[in-house]
């Protein structure tokens, strides 16, 4: 059965650091993998798709990065700013088609 | 920008008692979901659904949910009796190629 773990729970940086936002999955026969945000009460905007072919991706000062045989990606924020905050969700796609999450990692940057 | 669009944003009910969530997917989508987060959870997927019937349900779909699209626009969520243990945030989500997903921002459900 997949699980998804994200590391770490919470993260409080300074603005204008980079920082880096890792998950890791059991199962490496993915699909895809998909980056979400989401802010308090609010739905989950996705920032970043990566097909189980690809590498990378780059969207802006976000760079998602996938290793399926070691079932890792990360999420590289470049100077970070405020309005980051927010909770960043792992999920993958798996051979049953729907998306199963991680916990998510909780970020604050502080101004 | 197109967005999924969900109705109520918060439901209140009585355990027992029937509710429908309402969902307009994004228009020129084929694919449709609905997923849930229990407070302090992860999001769990519940069903997908595609060319006018379900084409996966989790082991969270029960009997007691069924999901429709009544009419070309809108994707519903019935639960027909509600638990305590279905309070939790329901999520829509709409896709044109089973790739990317769409979601929207969630209905509160809070059942008493």
């Amino acid at each position: 059965k997949q699980e998804v773990t994200q590391i770490p729970a919470a993260l409080s940086v300074p603005e204008g650091e980079n920082l880096v936002l890792n998950c890791s999955f059991t199962d490496s026969a993915i699909y895809n993998l998909q980056w979400f945000r989401q802010d308090p009460g609010k739905g989950l905007t996705s920032l970043l798709l990566i097909q189980s072919s690809q590498r990378e991706q780059t969207s802006g000062r976000l760079n998602a990065s996938l290793d399926k045989s070691s079932g890792r990606s990360t999420l590289y924020i470049a100077a970070s700013q405020p309005g980051d905050s927010a909770t960043y969700l792992c999920a993958v796609k798996g051979s049953q088609g729907n998306l199963i999450f991680g916990k998510g990692t909780k970020l604050s940057v502080k101004p | 920008e197109p967005e999924v669009t969900q109705t109520p944003s918060h439901q209140v009910t009585q355990m027992g008692q029937e509710v429908i969530l309402r969902c307009v997917p994004i228009s020129n989508h084929l694919y449709f979901y609905w997923y849930r987060q229990i407070l302090g959870q992860k999001v769990e997927f519940l069903v997908s659904f595609y060319n006018n019937e379900i084409s996966e349900k989790s082991e969270i779909f029960d009997d007691q949910f069924s999901v429709e699209r009544p009419d070309g626009s809108n994707f519903t969520l019935k639960i027909r009796s509600t638990k305590l243990e279905d309070s939790a945030m329901y999520f829509c989500a709409s896709s044109y190629s089973n790739e990317k997903l769409f979601f929207g921002s969630g209905t509160q459900l809070s059942v008493l």
